[in-house]
């Protein structure tokens, strides 16, 4: 079973689009993230959730907007795609205090945009 | 602010060759450290990680002390192998107010060659 899972893996879009990328985790975790890698392989925290609140809210377009309709779900929904935003986005969970905040990821969309 | 800083890449070996990849941080507090990896076209994975000042953590034959006294957390392994190859991230997690953030390095990218 996975721990964590990404819809879909890949995403081929044009220009000016709206898209949706999806998550779900199965750990029973309470924290969810969405992360940006660039092609440089620099990994960029974008958001964060914590029981369904948002906790982290990093300094990202507002064409970029999160939703977690409950504690194992982090949707990212992105608006008028931008050339920029080709990148592989992961989501990771994470546990409160339990573990010491030790984060398992999904295994990445990768979105190009046209 | 926090940071993690590990050296650059790429990093090639030979394989039976010692690696080491350093990585040295800055805190606040009392943070936990992680070594992360991310094995091609996957996300990433935790490797090891240390709670606590001179706790060492391993896994896989790789290693990595928590230094206080130099903030630093070097990853080793004495003899990689050519399924070592990978892009490896050193992390601290943080806990304050807003709750645990970690804060990942920019990676090292490690080549290991026949």
């Amino acid at each position: 079973d996975t721990a964590v899972s990404q819809t879909p893996k890949y995403l081929v879009t044009q220009m000016g689009n709206d898209k949706s990328i999806k998550c779900e985790q199965n750990l029973g975790h309470d924290t969810m993230y969405w992360y940006k890698q660039d092609s440089k392989k620099f990994l960029k925290i974008m958001f964060s959730y914590n029981n369904k609140e948002l906790i982290i809210n990093e300094t990202v377009p507002n064409r970029f907007s999160p939703k977690s309709p409950d504690k194992a779900h982090l949707n990212l929904h992105i608006n008028s795609l931008e050339l920029g935003d080709s990148a592989v986005y992961f989501c990771a969970s994470s546990q409160t205090g339990a573990t010491r905040e030790t984060q398992y990821f999904g295994p990445g969309t990768r979105l190009l945009v046209l | 602010g926090d940071s993690v800083t590990q050296m650059e890449g790429p990093v090639t070996l030979s394989e039976e060759a010692f690696l080491t990849i350093n990585c040295t941080y800055t805190a606040t507090g009392y943070p936990s450290l992680f070594w992360y990896v991310q094995y091609p076209g996957e996300g990433l994975q935790l490797l090891l990680k240390a709670t606590k000042a001179d706790d060492k953590g391993s896994n896989k034959g790789f290693e990595a002390t928590y230094r206080k006294e130099t903030t630093s957390f070097h990853l080793e392994k004495g003899s990689v192998q050519v399924s070592d190859s990978a892009v490896y991230f050193c992390a601290l997690s943080e806990g304050n107010t807003g709750g645990f953030k970690t804060i990942f390095g920019a990676g090292t990218r490690l080549f290991v060659k026949a």
